[in-house]
């Protein structure tokens, strides 16, 4: 049971790049997100899926896209992206979204120069 | 925005101390969530709270919460120099989406 697992890990980019995140989760969840941390800040909520065949905007989408693949599959996709966009980024998810109980992957450390 | 705020910001104490951490929050919510993230790592829940509780304990956890003042406090009894990391607050309101703080970076040193 790995709980969620995002890729890659670490990634550079020059501006303009696009790249997606990838993000798997093995509990059977309905819930899915995707946060972004900077430094001093909490995490800020990107998009989420509250169950599969749907996405919503969160806190900050601007500049991101998403696509829940299926039930596990939870992907960020940065078309053209920004030094703005420098990040560590955490894939998440819960049974329901209703303010359950969130399990977060290790995240994925983004830096766009 | 944030909205959760938790105070200290930092917070450096030796092993075996108490640790108390609080939280503040903006608008009416359903519960309260407190998460630990060590550095490098992703968060971690340590414990939940419902918006009709005021106490509640996880061994050497204790959270409050009183919705009077919207604020929550978190103490670590007998910290250990393992519980060094940073704790967030989470809460759930009436749009069913978890909004974490700021967090407080806890330090504990031998």
């Amino acid at each position: 049971n790995a709980g969620v697992t995002q890729t890659p890990k670490f990634q550079v980019l020059k501006t303009g790049q696009s790249m997606t995140l990838q993000c798997a989760q093995d509990m059977n969840h309905n819930s899915m997100y995707w946060y972004r941390q900077d430094p001093g800040m909490g995490l800020r909520l990107i998009y989420y899926s509250a169950s599969e065949g749907t996405t919503d905007k969160g806190e900050v989408p601007n500049g991101y896209n998403v696509s829940r693949l299926n039930k596990r599959e939870f992907s960020l996709r940065l078309e053209s992206a920004a030094p703005s966009q420098t990040s560590v980024y955490f894939c998440a998810s819960s049974e329901q979204s209703s303010g359950n109980t969130i399990y977060f992957g290790e995240g994925s450390w983004l830096t766009v120069v | 925005s944030q909205q959760g705020e938790e105070d200290p910001q930092a917070l450096s104490i030796q092993e075996g101390e108490n640790a108390t951490m609080n939280c503040s929050y903006k608008t009416s919510i359903n519960n309260l969530q407190w998460y630990r993230q060590n550095s490098g790592r992703g968060l971690v829940h340590l414990i939940l709270i419902r918006s009709n509780e005021r106490e509640k304990h996880s061994g050497r956890l204790r959270v409050t919460l009183d919705t009077s003042k919207k604020s929550s406090s978190l103490l670590i009894t007998a910290s250990r120099a393992a519980d060094t990391a940073s704790y967030f607050c989470a809460t759930t309101g009436t749009a069913s989406k978890l909004t974490f703080g700021t967090g407080t970076r806890l330090q504990v040193t031998l």
